[in-house]
């Protein structure tokens, strides 16, 4: 089993729907967790913390179930621009380390006008 | 913005060349990465650093090497350069105990 699985997509969603989804990870004493965002031929960019008590920023919501280990992001009113691929990044320690910030796959966002 | 820089952003050269792609940060982080990532497909992680003299490698094997003789620097070489090579190659860093890392615009590396 990978360490982090996400779902590759893609997913095409229409201009102002919610979309959501997850990221598994499969070391339970994983302490840090973060959504990444990638533009095509860009370098990642943090989108966000995901914290135990769950964060939101704006139209995005960042929510971890440590019971069935997973993390998840939540778009509302998708806008064109939040068409890209989300990272979810996981790390087994608290500060991370190098051999510790796994990222996954990535799933892949297409908002469609 | 992240002050983290990778030079050159785009390199094409012959088989058997040796190359060094450049990556400086100046926000004084003691971990660095090297990422190779190909066009629609996940990070790889090929190198990473802890402070200054500390390489290690990391989870894909790369023909590739790297130094860390100053906390900001960490150039990536290869001795001699082949079609496979050929990849985006992605340098990062993060400050010791917190696990945020900030990215470089990345080299993309073409071997012909």
């Amino acid at each position: 089993r990978k360490e982090v699985e996400q779902d590759p997509g893609p997913f095409n969603v229409p201009e102002g729907a919610t979309v959501a989804f997850n990221c598994t990870y499969s070391n339970s004493a994983s302490q840090s967790f973060f959504w990444y965002r990638q533009d095509c031929r860009k370098e990642p960019k943090l989108l966000m913390s995901v914290y135990s008590s769950g964060n939101e920023d704006g139209r995005f919501t960042a929510q971890l179930n440590r019971a069935s280990q997973y993390i998840s992001l939540l778009i509302r009113d998708s806008k064109l621009s939040d068409s890209a691929t989300y990272l979810c990044v996981v790390t087994p320690s608290p500060g991370g380390g190098a051999d510790g910030l796994t990222f996954g796959k990535g799933t892949h966002l297409i908002i469609q006008p | 913005e992240a002050d983290i820089y990778q030079t050159p952003r785009y390199l094409v050269i012959g088989t058997g060349k040796k190359i060094t792609l450049e990556c400086s940060q100046t926000m004084g982080h003691d971990k660095m990465y090297w990422y190779q990532q190909d066009p629609g497909m996940e990070l790889h992680l090929i190198h990473y650093s802890y402070g200054v003299n500390s390489t290690e490698k990391g989870d894909l094997s790369s023909e590739s090497t790297v130094s860390r003789i100053r906390t900001e620097h960490f150039p990536l070489t290869l001795e001699s350069a082949r079609p496979s090579h050929t990849s985006q190659y992605l340098c990062a860093s993060s400050v010791t105990g917190t696990s945020e890392a900030f990215f470089g615009q990345g080299t993309r590396l073409t071997v012909v």
